[in-house]
């Protein structure tokens, strides 16, 4: 099994702020089948990147997608007070699937 | 318009059964694979079961191996989620998600376990 770890646990930025989340992986995830998620508080999570780095339907450029192998990154350009929620990553390449636990974005 | 609607949850016994169901809409959904993800309260996202488009192809994590069943009925646009010999950390809220990469989710339905 892939045991994914995200970091940092807790990410506190500002609205206009860069944010850097990371997502490592236990081994190298086949063919970078790796998504990030969005997940605010009482709803479902949001797809929104895939292949590691293609953006999902509707999902805005300050989202970005990068890395392979085993390290990954989300990059949210410029955070706007809707982006602070949970996001986590999964990696969809091995069975089982696996998600990590989670980086929390908080409003400093 | 894409739509994901679970149903079936609610309060079981330890050791009981429950059978989730999720209706697909909007969307061909025999061309699709299909998954259940959960939740447990306050915590995080948890891959339970997966089935491949036709039904022939099936896999779960091992909390759920020999006690959950995942099948579907293309004619029926339906995923069920079938559920044995409940635990109490099998407390969570039960996603239906589309295709391996999860791209649409339904709202999720709540099944607690509890005595």
């Amino acid at each position: 099994e892939i045991v994914l770890t995200q970091s940092p646990g807790t990410l506190s930025l500002s609205p206009g702020e860069r944010a850097t989340l990371s997502c490592r992986a236990s081994q190298s995830v086949t063919s970078n089948y790796l998504a990030w998620y969005q997940q605010k508080v009482g709803q479902a999570p949001r797809l929104l990147i895939y292949g590691a780095s293609s953006r999902a339907t509707g999902i805005p450029d300050r989202f970005t997608g990068s890395g392979s192998g085993t390290d990954f990154t989300l990059t949210i350009s410029r955070l706007e007070p809707e982006d602070f929620a949970v996001y986590y990553c999964q990696q969809y390449g091995s069975s089982p699937i696996t998600f990590g636990q989670g980086t929390r974005l908080e409003i400093k | 318009e894409v739509q994901l609607v679970e149903s079936g949850g609610g309060l079981v016994q330890p050791g009981g059964s429950l059978r989730l169901s999720c209706s697909a809409s909007g969307f061909t959904f025999s061309r699709y694979a299909m998954h259940w993800v959960r939740q447990a309260p306050g915590k995080g996202l948890e891959y339970v079961s997966a089935i491949n488009n036709n039904g022939r192809d099936t896999f779960y994590a091992d909390s759920a191996k020999g006690r959950f069943t995942i099948s579907r009925d293309n004619s029926k646009n339906t995923l069920y989620l079938q559920m044995t010999s409940l635990r109490a950390e099998d407390t969570a809220v039960y996603y239906c998600v589309r295709d391996w990469q999860g791209d649409y989710w339904g709202q999720g339905t709540l099944v607690t376990v509890s005595s």
